[in-house]
Formats: structure tokens, sequence, C-alpha cells
């Protein structure tokens, strides 16, 4: 089965600062993949999804991510983080079986 | 409103209880799944049904059950068999299998083994 791996348990940022999640996935074809958001007291939300295609995609919110196939990833970034971002992220591998990460869990500075 | 609505929000069970959690979707979508979430670990997936009538073990599936009568319900029952039931279980489903896109879930329901 396939499975992701977040290697960052939990990330602090100062508002205002770039943002880089990782997601390294194993998967024996083309990955669907995904990334969500888990506020507190929330349910999950997507932010993006890759597919096929272009291998850099825009999400809500800002967030980006991209497909590296060689590198078996599929990090999320965001340019410049505000503090309705802290939240709980989530990366997703696909199809059909859908596995999660552990989570990786950021928190903002002011 | 469309979406996924799970029953019980909270539930208490003395240990040795069987329980039934409910998941309910009017999405019209295919599939369903269920997974369980602890601090730490993620979404683990217990089992999932893409078509009525059909559904198969995921991750974790030891001491739980499931059925799939109906194209809208997906019940997850904790049976007595589950060493450590006390979590959050969230309820999810998607269009064909998951191919077509996300998981839409529902708002969970959280167990307690007293």
């Amino acid at each position: 089965a396939q499975s992701v791996t977040q290697p960052d348990i939990h990330i602090t940022v100062s508002e205002g600062a770039s943002l880089e999640l990782r997601c390294n996935y194993s998967y024996g074809a083309t990955p669907y993949l995904f990334w969500y958001v888990q506020s507190p007291g929330q349910g999950l939300q997507l932010l993006l999804k890759y597919f096929s295609g272009d291998t850099l995609v825009q999400g809500i919110k800002g967030f980006e991510a991209e497909f590296k196939r060689s590198q078996s990833s599929f990090n999320l970034r965001k340019p410049s983080v505000h503090w309705s971002d802290a939240a709980e992220y989530f990366c997703a591998v696909g199809p059909n079986d859908m596995r999660f990460g552990a989570g990786t869990r950021l928190t903002v500075k002011p | 409103d469309g979406g996924i609505t799970q029953s019980p929000k909270y539930l208490f069970r003395k240990e040795g209880q069987n329980v039934t959690l409910s998941c309910e979707q009017n999405l019209n979508h295919d599939a369903m799944y269920w997974y369980r979430q602890d601090p730490g670990q993620g979404l683990r997936l217990i089992y999932y049904s893409q078509i009525v009538n059909d559904f198969q073990k995921g991750d974790i599936a030891e001491g739980y059950s499931v059925s799939r009568e109906k194209k809208e319900s997906f019940p997850l029952t904790v049976t007595s068999a589950q060493k450590n039931p006390t979590a959050f279980y969230l309820c999810a489903s998607s269009r064909s299998g998951g191919a077509a896109g996300e998981l839409f879930f529902g708002e969970g329901s959280r167990l307690t083994v007293l």
C-alpha cells in the first residue's frame, strides 16, 4: 500500500516569513497527491491536489505545492505566513485507498 | 445542503461493549472511508468502500467492522476486540473511489472508553 512521510512534527515560523512543509510519498504508479489543513476544532479542508500535468499546483489561501517525481516529494509552500495559518497540515496520497501522513503542526509567532 | 453527517459527536462506552458510529452522505458519492485520528499519528485508514455491498480493510481494521448496504450509509462498529478504541473517528466520501478528487469529511465522532 502507498504511504506518506511528513518528517516535521512541529514547525514554528514568524508571521510574514515563508513556509515549506515537507512530504514524501511511496507509491508504485503515478500518485494522486493532496494537502489538507485541520484548524483547531474544525474539519479537514482541502488546500490543493495534484493528479497530472504541471508539477507546480496552486491552492487556496495562497498555498502552492510542487510535485517532484525524482524525489518522491510534494512539499507545500507559502511565501508569507499569516497568523490564521496556524493549524495542522496533512499530506495524502491516493487514489482509492487514501493514505495520510502523521501531520505537521504549524505555530505562527507574532 | 450536501454533506456528510456523523453521529453521535461524542460517545462514551464501557469496556466490553460494542458501539456503532453512523456516517451518512447525500453527495451521491460512490466511495466512503473510515479513518481513526490519534495525536501524532495522523489519520489511519480503517475500512473503505468503493461501491455498495463491497468494502476493503485498511491498515488498522482489527477490532472494527463495517457494512455498506446503501450508497448513502457506511456505519462503523467498534467491537470489544479493539484494544484501544478511545480515539477520534472521521468518515469521508469521494467520487469514483478517490480518483476524481478530494475526500469530503464529516465532523467526526469522539469515542471514549471508560
